[in-house]
């Protein structure tokens, strides 16, 4: 069963730009949730989708927003990059609700 | 707020020795997650504890949850090198610890 996959995997903007990050969850899962990790922050949750639905969402600005499509592949955008969006970015899927979750490898973006 | 607080953040041990990792956290809730995180990978889940009292145990670790006390812990029996990673503990999957990061030297 392949896994989660993100594309791409690495990734750099410059101030200013926008971006969009790319999420194809295990085959099957409903679930997909994004999340940005970084040395100063740790994991901070930005947004769950299931069924195309934003179920949840994190305290992120506005410039954050993501969306879910009917194969359950998901997007996350970020527009008018600061350089305090570097960061790693991860998606993970599940099959059920409140089940384990699956992470990608990641997209590590870096913002010049 | 909801916080997640994870101690120690930092921890050297000997193999064959055992530990416990906590995680505290500071509202009601039943779902409780372990993850681990090797250098430079993503994440692998550990555990899934979804129910006061709850434990689970994979070869040398065990985690259960109190949701009374807000507590989870992580236990290490028998330390080996390979379980030096960093491991996170996450309320609802929605607020993350710190991480606490693991050296196990031989």
């Amino acid at each position: 069963k392949a896994g989660v996959t993100q594309t791409p995997r690495y990734l750099i903007k410059t101030r200013g730009q926008q971006v969009t990050l790319s999420c194809s969850p295990i085959s099957g899962h409903r679930s997909v949730s994004w999340y940005q990790q970084t040395p100063g922050q740790g994991l901070q949750f930005l947004f769950e989708y299931f069924s195309e639905t934003q179920r949840n969402k994190g305290n992120f600005p506005g410039r954050f927003s993501g969306r879910q499509f009917s194969n359950s592949r998901s997007e996350m955008n970020v527009s008018t990059l600061e350089l305090g969006d570097s960061a790693l970015y991860l998606c993970a899927s599940s099959g059920l609700i409140y089940n384990e979750q699956f992470f990608g490898p990641g997209t590590r973006l870096t913002v010049l | 707020e909801l916080k997640v607080e994870q101690n120690p953040l930092f921890l050297s041990m000997q193999e064959g020795k055992n530990y416990t990792i906590y995680c505290n956290y500071s509202t009601t809730s039943d779902r409780l997650y372990w993850y681990r995180q090797d250098p430079g990978k993503s994440l692998e889940s550990l555990f899934v504890l979804l129910s006061n009292g709850a434990v689970k145990q994979e070869g040398r670790l065990m985690a259960s949850l109190d949701t009374k006390a807000r507590l989870s812990t992580l236990h290490i029996t028998a330390a080996v090198h390979d379980l030096s990673a960093t491991y996170f503990c996450a309320v609802e999957q929605l607020i993350w610890g710190a991480g606490t990061k693991l050296i196990i030297k031989p």
